[in-house]
């Protein structure tokens, strides 16, 4: 699976949105984009994942860079309680390789 | 509807002794992964059960090993504890398909004395 660069900490203000960049430029044509989020003293919980079109759910919205090697998670009205370390997977998706490798995230404080 | 079960949240054992650790998937998952956590890393990947055998393996000791009930439940097991197995424990079931999600538990905390 393809390496993902995040930035190591990141402070929004509540209410605003909170834009979480990750550079996965290896990342090749069957390998989707995912982003969980783990709050402290919990298990990750999934959010998103996408292969090249952007997609909206109703936790944030994922946006894909056209040359894919690059995504950006997007929580349209961060609040307090979405202080967290939030992480980008790329994971590749056929048989045999269904683990989650993850790096080392970014650290979002939202900020009141 | 019950998310991912963990038992037992925190465990102190001494070094050299064996632990057992459990897990119940979400209902309507039949795959479940276990997932070590050190302190400030991100969780990496142990093992994943499906069919009650291991499927895919990350870059762990013999000594830890597993196991998949008939009902989908696992047990994660690790023989001669060192200090350096002091970590959160996670599992994590999913759907068996290409890009089932994963539903993690809240972890079982072990330390090693």
């Amino acid at each position: 699976d393809a390496k993902t660069t995040q930035p190591t900490s990141m402070d929004c203000a509540e209410g605003r949105a909170a834009n979480l960049p990750c550079n996965h430029s290896t990342i090749s044509g069957n390998e989707y984009v995912y982003w969980y989020r783990q709050i402290h003293s919990q298990g990750p919980q999934y959010i998103i994942h996408g292969l090249k079109n952007n997609e909206t759910n109703e936790m944030a919205s994922l946006i894909i860079t056209e040359d894919r090697k690059s995504s950006t998670l997007i929580l349209p009205h961060a609040t307090l309680r979405d202080t967290a370390v939030y992480y980008c997977i790329v994971r590749r998706v056929d048989t045999g390789r269904r683990a989650l490798t993850f790096g080392s995230g970014t650290r979002l404080q939202v900020q009141p | 509807d019950a998310g991912v079960t963990q038992s037992p949240t925190h465990l102190i054992k001494t070094r050299g002794q064996q632990v057992t650790l459990r897990c119940s998937p979400k209902s309507g998952h039949d795959t479940v992964s276990w997932y070590q956590q050190a302190l400030g890393q991100g969780p990496q990947f142990i093992f994943q059960y499906y069919e009650e055998e291991e499927r895919q393996r990350g870059n762990f000791p013999d000594r830890f090993s597993g196991h998949q009930f008939p009902n989908y439940s696992s047990e994660l097991n690790v023989n001669a504890l060192l200090l350096g197995d002091s970590a959160l424990y996670l599992c994590a079931s999913s759907p068996d398909s290409p890009l089932g999600g994963y539903t993690f538990g809240s972890g079982t905390r072990l330390t090693v004395v």
